[in-house]
């Protein structure tokens, strides 16, 4: 079985703009969420959808939004890019409920210059 | 909010050595916990999930075990190997994964 994939694996951005990051999850997992890692702040929780409902989100502002597909595709949104959004953006999958385990993909790495 | 330590941040042990990694919570109410590795610039790898009603779990040379009522989760890697360094982290599972800081290790051969 395929993991998570998620597109593309390396981005350079300048501030100002926006971007679009995709995850695919397991097949069969219809539970997505995103993270963002940084060295400052470690992990933090962006969203979380399930059958393309938001049923959760973190304390982000509304610059980072998201959305699921019908086929459990996942896509990323962050507009007006800051120099803080450089990070490392992973996406996880689960089955069902999102307290089942957890599998990542490996990452998409953001630079805005 | 819940809280999650990882002691110490970061670890150097000889190849064969057992190591002994720490995850203290500050809800005990919690739902499942789960261990991770990550290698640099790399995404999570999943290890172990403990279900809030087991006390252990097991999958070869890892051992995690969940003790809520004192609040720790600490994951035994037995006779480490070279190949087992990388940074370790904890998280607890409900709607959302909450993560500690994570324990870098170097496994010297």
């Amino acid at each position: 079985k395929a993991g998570v994939t998620q597109t593309p694996r390396y981005l350079i951005k300048t501030r100002g703009q926006q971007v679009t990051l995709s995850c695919s999850p397991i097949s069969g997992h219809r539970s997505v969420s995103w993270y963002q890692q940084t060295p400052g702040q470690g992990l933090q929780f962006l969203f979380e959808y399930f059958s393309e409902t938001q049923r959760n989100k973190g304390n982000f502002p509304g610059r980072f939004s998201g959305r699921q597909f019908s086929n459990s595709r996942s896509e990323m949104n962050v507009s007006t890019l800051e120099l803080g959004d450089s990070a490392l953006y992973l996406c996880a999958s689960s089955p069902l409920e999102a307290n089942n385990e957890q599998f990542f993909g490996p990452g998409t790495r953001l630079t805005v210059l | 909010k819940q809280e999650v330590t990882q002691i110490p941040a970061a670890l150097s042990v000889p190849e064969g050595e057992n190591l002994v990694l720490n995850c203290s919570f500050t809800d005990s109410a919690i739902y499942n916990l789960q261990w991770f590795r990550q290698d640099p610039g790399k995404g999570l790898t999943s290890l172990l999930l403990i279900q809030s009603s087991q006390r252990e779990q097991t999958s070869g040379r890892l051992n995690a075990s969940l003790d809520k009522s004192s609040g720790r989760s600490t994951l035994y890697i037995a006779a480490s190997q070279p190949g087992d360094s990388a940074t370790y982290l904890c998280a607890l599972v409900d709607y959302k994964l909450s993560f500690g800081a994570g324990t870098t290790v170097t496994v010297r051969a």
